[in-house]
């Protein structure tokens, strides 16, 4: 198994664009996560789907964000528009029960908003 | 509000001692603790856990030691190599279902 795929790896826009991060979880997980890393908070959760539905935005810091999965393999992170403050490092991760097991993280998408 | 917190940001150890990381969380509800290595330009890898039944599990050179009555992880690497430099996260979980980190800490293993 490839592992979590994300894309892009690297992203840089201009403040007032929309950004589209993509994820594709481990075949077979029944969970999926958005993260965000910074200095500042460490690794926040964005957001989490079981089963292709979201349980929990709470993370979610404004309505700028948004995210889908429409399909068991398949969900994007949408941020629209971006702004500076939103650069970081976002992470996607799946488990396969979304209980008490260990998440598989994606590589991350640098994201760099100026 | 911070629910788990890992309060020493950086870490510095001599290769061949111990490590011992940290971790305090707020909430007794939660039931399972893992660790996750770290490195640069990676996405974050599980390392070990341990439910709230346990309050030791080893895996090698790695120890995790759960404190529920001070709500206090703990994370031991002995010996310590210099491939562990890493940033170290601990993460909770419980009935929700989601994993809450801590911010980290970094962990310098030198020669």
């Amino acid at each position: 198994d490839a592992g979590v795929i994300q894309s892009p790896r690297h992203e840089v826009t201009e403040m007032g664009q929309e950004v589209t991060l993509r994820c594709k979880p481990i075949s077979g997980h029944n969970s999926l996560f958005w993260y965000r890393q910074t200095m500042m908070r460490g690794l926040e959760l964005l957001i989490y789907f079981n089963n292709n539905v979201p349980i929990d935005d709470s993370g979610m810091p404004e309505d700028r964000f948004s995210a889908k999965m429409p399909n068991a393999s398949f969900s994007t992170l949408k941020i629209q528009p971006s702004e500076p403050r939103d650069s970081a490092v976002y992470f996607c991760a799946s488990n396969p029960t979304g209980g008490s097991t260990e998440a598989f993280f994606g590589q991350g998408t640098r994201l760099t908003v100026v | 509000d911070q629910q788990v917190k890992q309060n020493s940001p950086s870490l510095s150890v001599q290769e061949g001692r111990i490590s011992i990381l940290n971790c305090d969380y707020t909430n007794s509800m939660f039931d399972y603790f893992l660790w996750y290595k770290k490195y640069p330009a990676e996405g974050p890898t599980f390392l070990i856990s341990i439910s709230s039944i346990k309050d030791k599990n080893e895996d090698g050179r790695f120890t995790v030691f759960l404190n529920k009555s001070a709500k206090h992880l703990s994370l031991h690497i002995v010996p310590s190599q210099p491939g562990d430099s890493a940033v170290y996260f601990c993460a909770v979980t419980g009935t929700a279902s989601k994993l809450t980190f801590g911010t980290g800490t970094r962990l310098q293993v030198t020669l």
